[in-house]
């Protein structure tokens, strides 16, 4: 069965400084792949996908992932982290245009 | 605005209610998705129409769940005596269904059973 595990509940970052959320899938085929982010009483917004192709993906908002077939993990990265950027970020993983399989979501704190 | 809508954003019911969700997807997505969210977890997968067709209902819809599309345009989640476990966002979400196709979503509905 399809999974998503984002290892990190809560990471805590300063304003400026580099970010790295994990994610590791289960996917017995080539995944599709996603990065959402919800802020508080908003929608989910997606920052980015990856379904073939190059594994960087530039995503909306400066952020970028990486998926690495051997290690089975897509990665969200961004360089520098605005405070703006405090929210919670979901990895999913799709097959096709059927039902996404979330992660439990990792949030993200900023510090001044 | 033509982002996905639902309504209401929020409801309080008392456990044994029933209750009803509305969504309302973008105009020209034929595929319609349903989530829920607990505290703490991502979104779960409910169930999803193409058009007025229900294609697939995950087992986390009991039988006190039920969702309509009848004219393929909003869809709606009924739950039939509610209870304390079902207090959580139901997300809504929609696409064209065509192939990598992102899902739009809603702003979600707060569920809240006392």
């Amino acid at each position: 069965a399809q999974s998503v595990t984002q290892p990190d509940i809560h990471i805590t970052v300063s304003e400026g400084a580099s970010l790295e959320l994990r994610c590791n899938y289960s996917y017995g085929a080539t995944p599709y792949l996603f990065w959402y982010v919800q802020s508080p009483g908003q929608g989910l917004q997606l920052l980015l996908k990856y379904f073939s192709g190059d594994t960087l993906v530039q995503g909306i908002k400066g952020f970028e992932a990486e998926f690495k077939r051997s290690q089975s993990s897509f990665n969200l990265r961004k360089p520098s982290v605005h405070w703006s950027d405090a929210a919670e970020y979901f990895c999913a993983v799709g097959e096709r245009d059927d039902k996404i399989i979330f992660g439990k979501g990792t949030r993200l704190h900023i510090l001044p | 605005d033509t982002g996905v809508s639902q309504d209401p954003r929020h409801k309080i019911t008392k456990r044994g209610q029933n209750v009803t969700f509305r969504c309302d997807p973008i105009s020209e997505h034929n595929r319609l998705y349903w989530y829920r969210q607990t505290l703490g977890q991502g979104p779960e997968f409910l169930t999803y129409f193409q058009n007025e067709a229900q294609l697939e209902k995950s087992r986390l819809l009991s039988d006190r769940f039920s969702a309509e599309r009848p004219k393929g345009s909003f869809s709606t989640l009924e739950i039939q005596r509610t209870e304390q476990g079902d207090s959580a966002m139901y997300l809504c979400a929609s696409n064209t269904g065509s192939t990598y196709n992102e899902q739009f979503f809603g702003p979600g509905t707060r569920l809240t059973v006392l």
